[in-house]
């Protein structure tokens, strides 16, 4: 299985900062990257696909990038409705798998 | 606007079946364009994928769970279902259906599964 790495596990952030979340996928999965935004007792909700390709109504502040085995989601200005869980996801290989996850908090 | 819901038994006994059901609305599940998914979701493991199906009913199944999955699709009720046999209480969890292509568009509000006597 291909393993995804996310770091950090929790990020402590303000509003208007800008962060960055980084998974590492454990050989090359190309740019089949998907990356959501999980808020609590809710479903995940896709962001980006293709590692960079921004979902239809996702802010422009979300940006994804990375190929290979390095991806990043980058929030531009953190904004109070971005605190929440994220996760990568790749889709190139059965099975599929995410990241452990990364849990964005109010500093 | 395609839209998911699940449905089935919230609580299942040690060594029996969990069986759910996905409703599709919106869109259909005989479209070319997406799998339908099951994914699962708890405190330990986090995210999980289970497996998915397509439009002609070709699944892929996550190994980790063996031969233990089923998935099937009833494209007269636009439905696709997950059976998970042999349960035990490390298969409580939250439990999504979700669609896409590859990548998960679309997804169900999610199902909690408890496993036990």
């Amino acid at each position: 299985d291909i393993q995804m790495t996310q770091s950090p596990s929790t990020l402590y952030a303000s509003v208007g900062d800008r962060v960055t979340i980084t998974c590492r996928a454990s050989q090359s999965i190309s740019s089949w990257v998907a990356w959501y935004q999980q808020k609590p007792g809710k479903a995940p909700k896709l962001l980006i696909s293709k590692a960079s390709s921004l979902e239809s109504g996702v802010p422009s502040r979300f940006s994804g990038s990375g190929s290979g085995t390095e991806f990043t989601l980058t929030i531009s200005s953190l904004q109070p409705d971005d605190f929440a869980a994220y996760y990568c996801q790749q889709y190139d290989s059965y099975p599929y798998t995410f990241g452990q996850g990364t849990k964005l908090e109010i500093k | 606007q395609v839209q998911l819901h699940e449905s089935g038994p919230r609580l299942v006994k040690p060594s029996g079946t969990l069986s759910l059901t996905c409703t599709v609305s919106g869109g259909s599940v005989t479209s070319r364009a997406n799998y339908w998914s099951w994914i699962r979701q708890t405190p330990g493991k986090g995210l999980e994928w289970i497996g998915h199906i397509n439009y002609s009913g070709r699944t892929n199944n996550n190994p980790s769970l063996k031969s233990r999955v089923a998935i099937s699709v009833d494209t007269s009720k636009n439905q696709f279902s997950l059976e998970l046999s042999s349960v035990t209480a490390a298969d409580t969890a939250l439990y999504f259906c979700a669609g896409g292509a590859g990548f998960l568009d679309y997804w169900g509000q999610g199902t909690l599964v408890t496993v036990s006597s």
